[in-house]
């Protein structure tokens, strides 16, 4: 299994594009969510979803879109791109709607985001 | 609202030597807390977990945290760490529901280790 597989590990954009960052998972999993990883803050929750079609806002959900059509994919959208979103993204998934409640997140390996 | 607190942006230390990594949290709920490990370049990967029972929990390479209810502590102990445990680790905490937001965990900023021969 691929598990959690994200695309692209790095992107450039300039202030004002839009784009997407793709997230896949091939474990049925029905929990998924997107993190940003700034220097000293931590990891903070953008979006994140219980099941296809469902899906609810994080801690810093401003900015970004998200929509589950399917079990597997989870993509996240940039509308229009500022500096202040340069970060790296991670996407998890865990197995039940209740997601990290009481088993471990399975995390992608991270999109590297650079909007000057 | 909980929140989730390590003490130490960084911590160096030397081969061989003990470790402690420390975290807080705040809650007026009963949580569920966990500590992942980031190796560089890499996503986390969950290293170990409390969810009930025993307050002492281990994982497979050697560390080993203490869930401290009164103290609102969940500290993360090494006896002897190694060249290859040099990554951030992050403290978090879940709700421990099952629907909807209580599945999310909240994570501390993180504490670098780095361990020098």
């Amino acid at each position: 299994n691929a598990g959690v597989t994200q695309t692209p590990k790095f992107q450039v954009l300039k202030t004002g594009q839009s784009m997407t960052l793709q997230c896949a998972q091939d474990m049925n999993h029905e929990y998924m969510s997107w993190y940003r990883q700034d220097p000293g803050m931590g990891l903070r929750l953008i979006h994140y979803s219980v099941g296809a079609g469902i899906t609810d806002q994080g801690e810093v959900p401003n900015g970004y879109n998200v929509s589950r059509s399917t079990t597997e994919d989870f993509p996240l959208r940039l509308l229009s791109a500022a500096p202040s979103q340069t970060s790296v993204y991670f996407c998890a998934s865990a197995p039940r709607r209740g997601g990290a409640s009481n088993e471990k997140l399975f995390f992608g390996s991270g999109t590297q985001l650079s909007v000057l | 609202a909980q929140s989730v607190t390590q003490l130490d942006s960084q911590v160096p230390v030397f081969e061989e030597a003990p470790v402690e990594l420390r975290c807080n949290y705040s809650s007026s709920v009963s949580v569920y807390l966990f500590w992942y490990v980031q190796y560089p370049n890499q996503g986390l990967q969950l290293l170990l977990k409390y969810l009930s029972g025993s307050t002492l929990v281990e994982s497979i390479n050697g560390f080993e945290a203490e869930f401290n209810k009164s103290q609102t502590s969940f500290h993360l102990r090494k006896p002897s760490v190694h060249i290859s445990d040099t990554a951030e680790y992050f403290c978090a905490v879940s709700l421990g529901g099952h629907g909807g937001s209580q599945g999310n965990l909240i994570f501390g900023k993180g504490t670098k280790l780095s361990v020098k021969p």
